[in-house]
């Protein structure tokens, strides 16, 4: 059975780094990539960026180029999603999806991360 | 970047009515070389990560029913739940894939009457 599971709800302070994660089973994790999609308290789905964990090829939305950073390791089938230093902004669900190809739809989803950062 | 414009932003429909979403894409997601439509509906329940209903435009999902049903070609788009139940009150989204950056519509709620 395919499942994306991310880590648990995190509540920060602005200014503070954090960094969330995606583990993927049931699959080959290097042969999918996967995006990161973020959701704001009552709004739309947002898409952020996308890896291939089988090179860490990365692309970002200009919306989120520079304000976060993607990354992966294929070795314990894991993507992150991480700041360097939140916003309150950044108060929002995100989700990661998987995808057959950079330019394709999303079949599975993780079940989301909410992070709230407030002071 | 291709901006999905979707329509209404929410609707009511009587149980086993019908309900129809539409999509517009300001370009054309339609691959030539292929002949394939980049977009995808998604379903999202309060509470849960959204679902893939609908791909390619037109193909459905694995496992969804049928009363979903999608098309359109080119920039213009649309979702139909051919029978409204009570477990369709959701948010629909569609989403291109056509090119960098993926970006969603705005959303659809559904609801009954």
């Amino acid at each position: 059975e395919v499942q994306l599971v991310q880590s648990g709800t995190e509540v920060k302070k602005p200014g503070e780094s954090l960094k969330i994660s995606c583990q993927g089973s049931g699959y080959s994790f290097t042969d999918y990539w996967i995006s990161w999609v973020r959701q704001m308290p009552g709004k739309g789905l947002e898409w952020m960026g996308i890896i291939y964990p089988g090179d860490s090829d990365t692309k970002y939305s200009p919306s989120f180029q520079g304000q976060v950073t993607i990354s992966a390791d294929k070795s314990i089938n894991t993507a992150y999603l991480q700041w360097s230093s939140l916003k309150a902004s950044d108060t929002a669900m995100y989700y990661c999806a998987r995808q057959v190809s950079s330019r394709y739809h999303s079949d599975y989803w993780g079940q989301g991360t909410l992070v709230t950062v407030s002071s | 970047d291709i901006v999905m414009t979707q329509s209404p932003d929410s609707l009511a429909v009587s149980l086993g009515e019908r309900a129809t979403i539409n999509c517009k894409s300001s370009q054309s997601v339609l691959y030539s070389s292929n002949n394939k439509n980049y977009l995808a509906w998604y379903q999202q329940k309060p509470g849960q990560p959204p679902k893939l209903l609908i791909y390619w435009a037109s193909t459905r999902e694995s496992g969804v029913p049928d009363r979903f049903s999608g098309s359109g070609s080119g920039t213009d788009f649309t979702l139909t739940i051919s029978s409204l139940q009570a477990e369709d009150v959701a948010v629909y989204y569609c989403q291109h894939y056509y090119s960098f950056h993926l970006t969603f519509g705005g959303g659809t709620k559904v609801e009954i009457k």
